[in-house]
């Protein structure tokens, strides 16, 4: 079953903007992650944030994450053509799975 | 150092038949992973092996689908009477063992692409 889901579906900005995708999921969560994925193939991790932790960072990428609310964030600053990708925010609680959401769909134009 | 590999890359079989897929973990990794991915949905987690054995095989779909791992690297994704509906890409992913600090996050590889027809 699908834990996270990912919105917008589908994102489309200029060169130098931001982009902010979110993700929500059901259930309590040890950990959230967000993975990138280039033309339908291998996914990369990006970040990792943990249910103690609120907001972190890494490079042009900040993720927040409010269990309260069981949603998470992701933000690139500065967008480039080559963050053109489909991002996951994957959930895990315990020692279960990875559970991924459908993705949002990121095109940076240039 | 090199990473997760899939092979075939892509596989193209028709109704009925038997394929393996197969994938090698990065080395020193002790959890693996099979997920199946479907157009513009996300991966679909079907089984981990910690080691030689299967820790959780509630993801695959029906006894068509097995999966081994018997030295404990690498992992053959086994799929008899294929049908229509089980191509998609069969992505494989690996992390460090338990305790390591890196053991959340997973390195996949490539995937290989598998049509039914």
């Amino acid at each position: 079953s699908q834990q996270g889901e990912e919105d917008p579906q589908a994102l489309s900005i200029q060169e130098g903007e931001n982009a902010t995708m979110n993700c929500s999921y059901k259930t309590s969560i040890n950990n959230l992650q967000w993975y990138r994925q280039n033309s339908g193939r291998g996914l990369v991790h990006l970040i990792l944030i943990r249910s103690n932790e609120r907001e972190k960072h890494s490079g042009r990428l900040r993720v927040t994450l409010d269990t309260s609310k069981k949603s998470s964030s992701l933000l690139i600053t500065a967008s480039r053509a080559a963050d053109t990708a489909s991002y996951f925010c994957a959930t895990r609680r315990g020692n279960t799975p990875l559970v991924f959401g459908k993705g949002t769909r990121l095109s940076v134009i240039a | 150092g090199a990473g997760v590999s899939q092979t075939p890359s892509n596989k193209v079989t028709e109704k009925g038949k038997y394929v393996e897929l197969r994938c090698d973990p990065i080395s020193g990794h002790t959890a693996l992973y099979w997920y199946r991915q479907s157009l513009g949905q996300g991966p679909e987690f079907l089984i981990y092996f910690q080691g030689t054995g299967a820790a959780d095989d509630s993801g695959l779909p029906n006894d068509r689908f097995f999966a081994v791992r018997p030295e404990g690297s690498v992992s053959t994704l086994k799929i008899q009477r294929t049908e229509r509906g089980d191509s998609a890409v069969y992505l494989c992913a690996s992390s460090p063992p338990p305790g390591t600090g890196g053991f959340d996050e997973q390195f996949f590889g490539p995937g290989t692409r598998l049509t039914v027809l």
